[in-house]
C-alpha cells in the first residue's frame, strides 16, 4: 500500500512563481524518483536521485533526497505553462526496484 | 532511450470478453516490468510485477486469474484482463527497468503512455 505523503495535493500558482512539493515517508528508500503526468498519458521521469543529500537539477527543475533517506523535495523555478500536469514523487527500496508512490501534487499555472 | 510502448492505446469492449494489453521496451531489454492501474485523480496502484521468463507477482487483492500476465521476452509483457467488467474500466500502465543501465539506475522505471479501458 501507499506509505508516501505526498504535499501539497494541488497549486494555483501565476506563470513566474517558484513550485515546491515534497514527499515523506515512514520507510527509509535507497531511489527517489520524481515522475510529471498530463492527462491521458504515462509518467515521466523527471530526476532520479541515489543517495542521501544528493540534490540534483534538470532545468529548472531541483530534488534532493533527504539526508534522513525519509524524504525528498521538488522545486520549479520561474514555472510556465507547459508545466502544467501531476507531479508524483516515489521511493524504492526493494531489490525489484518495486516503486511506492505518493498521492500526487497537481500543478496549475495561469498566465 | 528508455522508450516504452503500449498497444492499444484505448479499447472499448463489452462486459465479458477478454482484452489484451501489450507492453514493449523499445530500446532496451527489460527483464522486469511493472503493470499499473489508475483511477481518475488518483495516483498509481501497482498490480504486478512481471519477470521475463517466469511467473508474474501479483499485489495483495489482485485476481491472478482475471489479470494474466506473460513476459514471454526481454522487450514484450502481455495484460490480458479476462471476462472484463465495467468496474475494470481504468487506465492501465505498464513500466520497465533497464537493468544494462547499472546496478543504481536500475532502479528507474520507464513508463509506456498507458491504455485506456473501457468496458460496457
Amino acid at each position: 500500500g501507499q506509505q508516501l505523503n505526498q504535499s501539497p495535493q494541488s497549486m494555483f500558482i501565476q506563470e513566474g512563481e517558484d513550485v515546491s512539493m515534497n514527499c515523506t515517508s515512514s520507510s527509509i528508500f535507497n531511489t527517489w524518483l520524481w515522475y510529471k503526468q498530463e492527462p491521458g498519458e504515462g509518467p515521466v521521469l523527471l530526476i532520479a536521485l541515489y543517495k542521501a543529500g544528493e540534490l540534483t537539477s534538470n532545468g529548472r527543475l531541483t530534488a534532493q533526497f533527504g539526508i534522513t533517506r525519509k524524504d525528498s523535495f521538488l522545486n520549479i523555478s520561474a514555472s510556465i505553462p507547459s508545466d502544467v500536469g501531476i507531479y508524483f514523487c516515489a521511493g524504492s527500496t526493494d531489490s525489484w526496484g518495486k516503486l511506492q508512490f505518493g498521492a500526487g501534487t497537481q500543478v496549475v499555472v495561469t498566465p | 532511450g528508455a522508450v516504452v510502448s503500449q498497444h492499444p492505446s484505448w479499447v472499448i469492449c463489452k462486459s465479458g470478453t477478454s482484452v489484451k494489453i501489450e507492453c514493449r521496451s523499445l530500446d532496451f531489454q527489460a527483464t522486469t516490468m511493472f503493470w499499473y492501474r489508475q483511477f481518475p485523480k488518483q495516483s498509481l496502484m501497482l498490480m504486478a510485477t512481471s519477470n521475463e521468463g517466469s511467473k508474474a507477482t501479483y499485489e495483495q487483492g489482485v485476481e491472478k486469474d482475471k489479470f494474466l500476465i506473460n513476459h514471454a521476452s526481454l522487450t514484450l509483457s502481455t495484460l490480458t484482463v479476462t471476462s472484463a467488467h465495467p468496474e475494470d474500466s481504468s487506465f492501465y500502465i505498464c513500466s520497465a527497468r533497464d537493468w544494462a543501465s547499472g546496478s543504481i539506475r536500475s532502479n528507474e522505471q520507464f513508463f509506456g503512455p498507458g491504455t485506456r479501458l473501457t468496458v460496457l
